[in-house]
């Protein structure tokens, strides 16, 4: 069964302080692994796509990376509009449909000044 | 538009009541898919539409739900005699090619 487990549930940093998010999966072939920000109230906003081990992509302070069984989610020197809850999801290459996610239930990152 | 969008953004419904809830993809965007979010979880699957073909309805949890997106652009979810469980945010998302998959901001359904 594919799955997805994110941890820690929550994480709080002071401002300035980089840190990383995890993301476990375990999917019957892996087409694409997707980071989502989402903010209270509103839907989740695409981040990335990864696809192969030791793919890295980034964006202002946020650098995702991918192994085979895990994906990071590196925050460098966040601010406090970087918090969020953000959404890791996968996506299988057989057995469903395709364009299908899994998500897990997300990492709640505070920023304190 | 811009972005998928959703509407209504917030319903309130007595339990028994029909709902429908509208989602205008992005436009020229073939994929379309319905997650639905509890509080504190990640979204859940369930269905998706190419085009106007429903190609996977696996997720959708009883046969009080019913999708439809009659002409491959505007879809519908419809919830037939709501219950308290079917509190959530029902999410729409869209996709050009399954790479890059845009949601909506979310209707918000209270059952009462």
């Amino acid at each position: 069964e594919d799955q997805v487990t994110q941890s820690p549930e929550a994480l709080r940093l002071q401002e300035g302080e980089s840190s990383s998010l995890n993301c476990s999966y375990t999917v019957s072939g892996l087409r694409g692994l997707f980071w989502y920000r989402q903010d209270p109230g509103k839907g989740p906003e695409f981040l990335f796509t990864l696809y192969s081990a030791g793919e890295e992509k980034e964006k202002e302070r946020l650098k995702a990376t991918l192994t085979k069984k895990e994906s990071f989610l590196h925050i460098t020197a966040p601010k406090p509009e970087d918090s969020a809850t953000y959404l890791c999801a996968v996506q299988a290459d057989r057995g469903s449909t395709l364009g299908r996610l899994y998500f897990g239930r997300g990492t709640q990152l505070t920023v304190w000044p | 538009g811009a972005g998928v969008s959703q509407s209504p953004r917030y319903k309130v419904a007595k339990r028994g009541q029909d709902v429908a809830l509208r989602c205008d993809p992005i436009s020229g965007h073939v994929s379309l898919f319905w997650y639905q979010q509890a509080l504190g979880q990640g979204p859940e699957f369930l269905t998706y539409f190419q085009n106007e073909a429903q190609l996977d309805k696996s997720g959708l949890p009883s046969d009080r739900f019913f999708a439809e997106r009659p002409e491959g652009s505007v879809s519908t979810l419809k919830i037939q005699r709501t219950q308290q469980e079917d509190s959530a945010v029902y999410l729409c998302a869209s996709s050009l090619n399954v790479n890059t998959i845009y949601f909506g901001e979310g209707s918000w359904l209270t059952v009462v």
